[in-house]
């Protein structure tokens, strides 16, 4: 099955700064990496994804690149604010894949930013 | 647009006990799957059901089920309870129609004593 590995654990910056985490991934045929935020007692939720046809996607702060040859995809927040501390799962999956969507997560990564 | 909703938020149980929990997904979301999260191992899919139908499971033991209804709505069991299974466990709703977004639920905190 598909192995999802994050990096680093925790990130610790001060604001203003950029972070960026990491995730690799071992099915060649996954074709859907989601990001998720999870600030702490709360829901995780979706913050950018990126399909496998696209390189690179950005939204305001936050962006998201794809390597499809090395199965590398990246997260980068630029501008850091102190809202921004919270933990991140990347996840990796075949989607849609007869009708169903099943990511396989990262560990996570604690972002925390310093004011 | 109601988002994931799960009952109970908290539930506190005694080894050996069984517990239910219930998912509603958002309207007109179709597929719903169910995490298991701890900081030990993160987050862990546990099953997915899609049209009442589970069609795919995570690797998690026998004690561990669900159900899907008609109206989307889901349902997961586990059976003679553990310490190892307090976590929070989450639900996660999507339409599958060619969408792949997941939406979770806040989760409902289990704690077995």
């Amino acid at each position: 099955g598909e192995n999802v590995e994050q990096h680093p654990s925790t990130l610790s910056v001060q604001e203003g700064d950029s972070a960026v985490i990491k995730c690799t991934y071992s099915d060649s045929a996954s074709n859907y990496f989601p990001w998720y935020k999870q600030e702490l007692g709360k829901r995780p939720q979706l913050i950018i994804d990126i399909r496998s046809n696209v390189g690179e996607k950005k939204d305001q702060r936050i962006a998201v690149t794809l390597n499809k040859t090395a199965k590398h995809f990246s997260l980068h927040i630029t501008e850091t604010q102190p809202e921004d501390s919270a933990v991140y799962f990347c996840a990796a999956s075949r989607g849609p894949s007869g009708g169903s969507y099943i990511p396989t997560f990262g560990r996570g990564t604690s972002l925390i930013v310093h004011p | 647009k109601a988002g994931v909703t799960q009952t109970p938020r908290y539930l506190i149980k005694t080894r050996g006990q069984q517990v239910t929990l219930s998912c509603s997904p958002i309207s007109g979301h179709r597929s719903v799957s169910w995490y298991q999260q701890t900081p030990g191992q993160g987050l862990q899919f546990l099953f997915e059901y899609f049209s009442e139908t589970q069609r795919n499971k995570g690797n998690f033991p026998g004690r561990f089920s669900g159900r899907q209804f008609s109206n989307s709505r889901s349902e997961m069991n586990v059976s003679t309870l553990e310490l190892g299974d307090s976590a929070l466990y989450l639900c996660a709703s999507s339409w599958a129609q060619g969408r792949t977004e997941a939406f979770f639920g806040q989760g409902t905190r289990l704690t077995v004593v």
